[in-house]
């Protein structure tokens, strides 16, 4: 079946820029989840939703970052007035219950993000 | 911030030949996860191994876990050039299903070449 799609794949913004990145789940997954990438790094953890419920956003690193899930299936990642720093992979993924790092992520391909 | 680190950095081997690859860890985990990426094909779940397990096969995948040690060891046999990619260990929070145990923390990644 389909897996995580990522949209766009790749972006690039002028600093100031606001961006929207969307993820669209595998179908009937209750958990979502945003990585953010750096070059040479490990993904590391930004928020978590259960269905439509942002239950941890604790690594979103600053304000100008957003997510939602409004309906529980597809997901937007937006970052508003773009910095340098912020250039990074986004990684999506979701898993199929509410258990979280207790099975397995299916991860999409990324947004690759470059703000000049 | 990242709790794995894997090691070596980067390994370079033969076709043929097997590849080992250690993570280790800082806290007290429910499980370990290895994922593969490439620019191919993104993220790719490889193997999770419980807490309460020491070793765990899959096809040419053997993952050891030393709770004690807090370290874990990914040996691919017989490596092909496909096997071309990054490895990355993840482990979740600990705890039981509690918060925090629902984000993956991820390592910093081995660059596996695999020459023909």
């Amino acid at each position: 079946g389909a897996g995580v799609s990522q949209s766009p794949r790749y972006k690039v913004a002028k600093r100031g820029q606001d961006v929207a990145l969307r993820c669209d789940p595998i179908s009937g997954h209750v958990s979502l989840f945003w990585y953010q990438q750096a070059l040479g790094q490990g993904p590391e953890f930004l928020t978590y939703f259960q269905n439509e419920a942002q239950l941890d956003k604790s690594g979103l690193p600053s304000d100008r970052f957003f997510a939602e899930r409004p309906e529980g299936s597809v997901s937007t990642l937006k970052i508003q007035r773009t910095q340098q720093e912020d250039s990074a992979v986004y990684l999506c993924a979701s898993s199929p219950r509410n258990r979280g790092g207790l099975e397995t992520q299916y991860f999409g391909p990324g947004t690759r993000l470059l703000v000049l | 911030s990242q709790q794995g680190e894997e090691d070596p950095q980067a390994l370079s081997i033969q076709e043929g030949e097997n590849a080992t690859m250690n993570c280790s860890y800082k806290t007290s985990i429910n499980n370990l996860q290895w994922y593969r990426q490439n620019s191919g094909r993104g993220l790719v779940h490889l193997i999770l191994i419980r807490s309460n397990e020491r070793e765990k096969h899959s096809g040419r995948l053997r993952v050891t876990l030393d709770t004690s040690k807090k370290s874990s060891s990914l040996l691919i046999t017989a490596s092909r050039a496909a096997d071309t990619a990054s490895y990355f260990c993840a482990t979740d929070g600990g705890g039981y299903s509690g918060a925090g145990s629902y984000q993956l923390t991820f390592g910093k990644g081995t660059k596996l070449s695999v020459i023909p």
